[in-house]
């Protein structure tokens, strides 16, 4: 079965400083990988997504970037983290082209301060 | 814009009622899921409908694809305070997925 990983839980950073949050999936080949951030109670903002290795492509310009260092991880990364950086991040999951399903980490809940 | 509208955006009812949750879009999609999510945690996939009209069941929950693969509705029979989270609609044109604005349900024991 396949499941989805991701670290850390909670973070806490200052203002300015870099952020790298990870994501690993386990029991299946070349997924599509997301990374979302949501509000509290709120839907879903994609930000960024990938179809291959080294294959991103970025939804909303922000400080943000992500990486695909190999098929089944998927890397978010800021150099200079903002204010409006915090909230919760979610990676996830679906098969190729054409899937009907996605399937969501455990997420990632992002304060800074 | 938002591709995909969910209504209402807050529902708190009492253990035992009913209540139905509405995703709507002006476009079509091939597919809409269903998600549940509970605080601090990833959505769980509910369901899955492809067919225009389909009708799928799960225990007190029915959900239902619109005729014209616009819209979705999430019905809930005799709500349980395990009901309590955030429900998501969400659908896929292509590669990305686009998320419903989210309800989020109380049920009050």
């Amino acid at each position: 079965s396949q499941t989805i990983h991701q670290w850390p839980a909670t973070l806490v950073q200052p203002v300015g400083s870099p952020l790298s949050l990870e994501c690993t999936v386990e029991g299946t080949s070349n997924p599509n990988l997301y990374w979302y951030r949501q509000a509290a109670g709120r839907g879903l903002q994609l930000l960024f997504y990938s179809i291959g290795i080294g294959q991103i492509s970025s939804e909303v310009p922000q400080n943000l970037s992500a990486s695909r260092p190999q098929d089944r991880q998927f890397i978010l990364s800021s150099k200079k983290l903002l204010l409006s950086d915090s909230g919760f991040y979610l990676c996830a999951w679906s098969e190729g082209t054409g899937a009907n399903e996605q399937y969501f980490g455990p997420g990632t809940r992002l304060t800074v301060t | 814009t938002q591709l995909l509208e969910q209504s209402p955006q807050f529902l708190s009812i009492q253990e035992g009622e009913n209540l139905t949750v509405y995703c709507n879009s002006s476009s079509v999609f091939s597919s809409l899921q269903w998600y549940r999510q509970e605080p601090g945690e990833g959505p769980v996939l509910l369901v899955t409908v492809v067919t225009g009209g389909e009708v799928k069941k799960l225990k007190r929950l029915t959900f239902q694809f619109g005729d014209a693969r616009k819209d979705s509705s999430l019905h809930i029979t005799a709500a349980q305070p395990g009901d309590t989270g955030l429900y998501l609609c969400a659908g896929a044109p292509g590669n990305q997925f686009y998320f419903g604005t989210g309800t989020s349900l109380t049920v009050i024991p």
